[in-house]
C-alpha cells in the first residue's frame, strides 16, 4: 500500500518558467514532510522540508505548500533552471521515525 | 564537513552469496537508516539504528541484518542472496533530537544479483 503518491512521473518545463511538483499522502499521521533531489548514479539530496504545523516553507528558489484537509503537498521551483532537471522524491514520516517515500516525478527543464 | 559516505560503490554477487555493505554518518549524526531502492521506485525503509541497536524495521527478510558501532558507522547484511535484492541501497543519517528529523542520504552502492 503506497502512503506517499506522485502521480506524475514525469514534468517537462521552459527555463524560467515555475515548476510545481505534487505530492499526495494517505496516512494523517505524517507530520514532517520532505522534497528530495536525485541524479542518476547518486543518492538523494535533501532539498527542503516542512512541519504538520505549517502550510508554507520557502528557501531561496524552492518553496513547499502543504495542504494538511487535502492530504497533498507541492513543491514549486521558481524560476526553474537547466541544472533543476533530475527526479524529485516526495516523502514524509511520522514522529521521526522512518521515511515512505513516493515513486519520484523526473523534471526536464528545457533552456 | 563530510556527507554520508558508503563502501563499496558498485558490487555484483552470485545468488546465495552473502553482502556486507557499509555505511558511515554524516559527522554529529547518531541515526543510521538504510533503504533500498529498485529501479523506477522510492526508496523503501529496510531498518534503522541507533545506540547500537535496531530501532526499527520495515517489510524486510530475516535475511537482512544489521549492525551500529560505537563510532555510528553502520553495517547492512544480506544472506542467501536473490535476484530480486538486486537494487540501489541507500544509508542516510539524522540525530535523534527534536527538530531533526531530517535524514541525508549517502551515493548509495549498488548490487548486482547474477
Amino acid at each position: 500500500d503506497q502512503q506517499v503518491k506522485q502521480n506524475s512521473p514525469s514534468l517537462s518545463v521552459q527555463e524560467g518558467r515555475i515548476s510545481i511538483l505534487n505530492c499526495d499522502y494517505t496516512n494523517s499521521m505524517f507530520d514532517y514532510f520532505l522534497w528530495y533531489k536525485k541524479y542518476p548514479a547518486e543518492g538523494p539530496t535533501f532539498l527542503i522540508s516542512i512541519s504538520s504545523i505549517k502550510d508554507k516553507n520557502e528557501d531561496g528558489r524552492f518553496t513547499v505548500f502543504l495542504n494538511k484537509s487535502a492530504k497533498h503537498l507541492s513543491l514549486h521551483i521558481v524560476p526553474s533552471q537547466p541544472g533543476d532537471s533530475a527526479v524529485y522524491f516526495c516523502a514524509a514520516s511520522a514522529w521521526a521515525n522512518n521515511l515512505f517515500f513516493g515513486t519520484g516525478t523526473r523534471l526536464t527543464v528545457i533552456p | 564537513d563530510a556527507g554520508v559516505t558508503q563502501s563499496p560503490t558498485h558490487l555484483i554477487k552470485t545468488r546465495g552469496q552473502q553482502v556486507t555493505l557499509r555505511c558511515s554518518p554524516k559527522s554529529g549524526h547518531d541515526t543510521v537508516s538504510w533503504y533500498q531502492q529498485a529501479l523506477g521506485q522510492g526508496p523503501q525503509f529496510i531498518f534503522q539504528y541507533y545506540e547500537e541497536e535496531e530501532r526499527q524495521r520495515g517489510n524486510f527478510p530475516d535475511r537482512f541484518s544489521g549492525h551500529q558501532f560505537p563510532n555510528y558507522s553502520s553495517e547492512l547484511n544480506v544472506n542467501a542472496l536473490l535476484l530480486g535484492d538486486s537494487a540501489l541501497y541507500l544509508c542516510a543519517s539524522s540525530r535523534t533530537e527534536a527538530g531533526s528529523e531530517t535524514q541525508y542520504f549517502g551515493p548509495g552502492t549498488r548490487l548486482l544479483v547474477l
